[in-house]
């Protein structure tokens, strides 16, 4: 079983669609939980960061972490073509080096 | 907004040649990464480095990579003897904590 699972897509959707995408892990020493935008060939850019279960909301965006069933979501609002891009979710056990775990990443298209 | 600036942006070199790659973390940061993301692939972590030392490295990170902060800037990953399958972005990142900030990538090509 891999440690972090995410869909990998593409998942197309209109303009002011809600989009919901998912992880799954595996390690339940996972505590932080981050949601991360990455555009083709650069850098992920940190969305959301949650510390242990419950919800967390910044503006269009959404993120839920349930450590029970080991799932975490991040969902966005009122979707625009500027958020076309790969999101990755990437967890972190509570340990001194702070190393990110990450998910493949779901490519999502927001059509106008 | 403060940022991790990577240099270069791409470099091509020749299997079997040390390539260098530069980052400057934001200043204030203690924590400093290494990750790359092979084409296609998942981001995987290299190497995190503490208070001027390897605080954990992954099992891609053998004794061909190392790690330095030469200065108290710059931050720098260099590969010895280059490989076929080095090829990929490399990426920098720093932190405060968690929910790190990483740089746009240098992208390496071994041919």
């Amino acid at each position: 079983q891999k440690e972090v699972e995410q869909d990998p897509g593409p998942l197309s959707v209109p303009e002011g669609a809600i989009v919901s995408l998912n992880c799954t892990y595996s390690n339940s020493a996972f505590q932080y939980f981050m949601w991360y935008r990455q555009y083709s060939r650069k850098g992920p850019e940190l969305l959301m960061y949650t510390y242990s279960s419950g919800n967390k909301e910044d503006g269009r965006f959404t993120a839920q972490v349930d450590k029970s069933s080991k799932y975490i979501s991040l969902f966005i609002r009122d979707s625009q073509p500027s958020d076309s891009a790969t999101y990755l979710c990437a967890m972190s056990a509570e340990d001194s080096s702070y190393k990110l775990i990450f998910g493949s990443g779901t490519r999502l298209l927001v059509r106008p | 907004e403060p940022e991790v600036t990577q240099t270069p942006s791409h470099q091509v070199t020749q299997m079997g040649q040390e390539v260098i790659l530069r980052c400057v973390p934001i200043s204030n940061h203690l924590y400093f990464y290494w990750y790359r993301q092979i084409l296609g692939q998942k981001v995987e972590f290299l190497v995190s480095f503490y208070n001027n030392e390897i605080s954990e490295k992954s099992e891609i990170f053998d004794d061909q990579f190392s790690v330095e902060r030469p200065d108290g800037s710059n931050f720098t990953l260099k590969i010895r003897s280059t490989k076929l399958e080095d090829s990929a972005m490399y990426f920098c990142a720093s932190s405060a904590s968690y929910g790190y900030t990483f740089g746009s990538g240098t992208r390496l090509t071994v041919v």
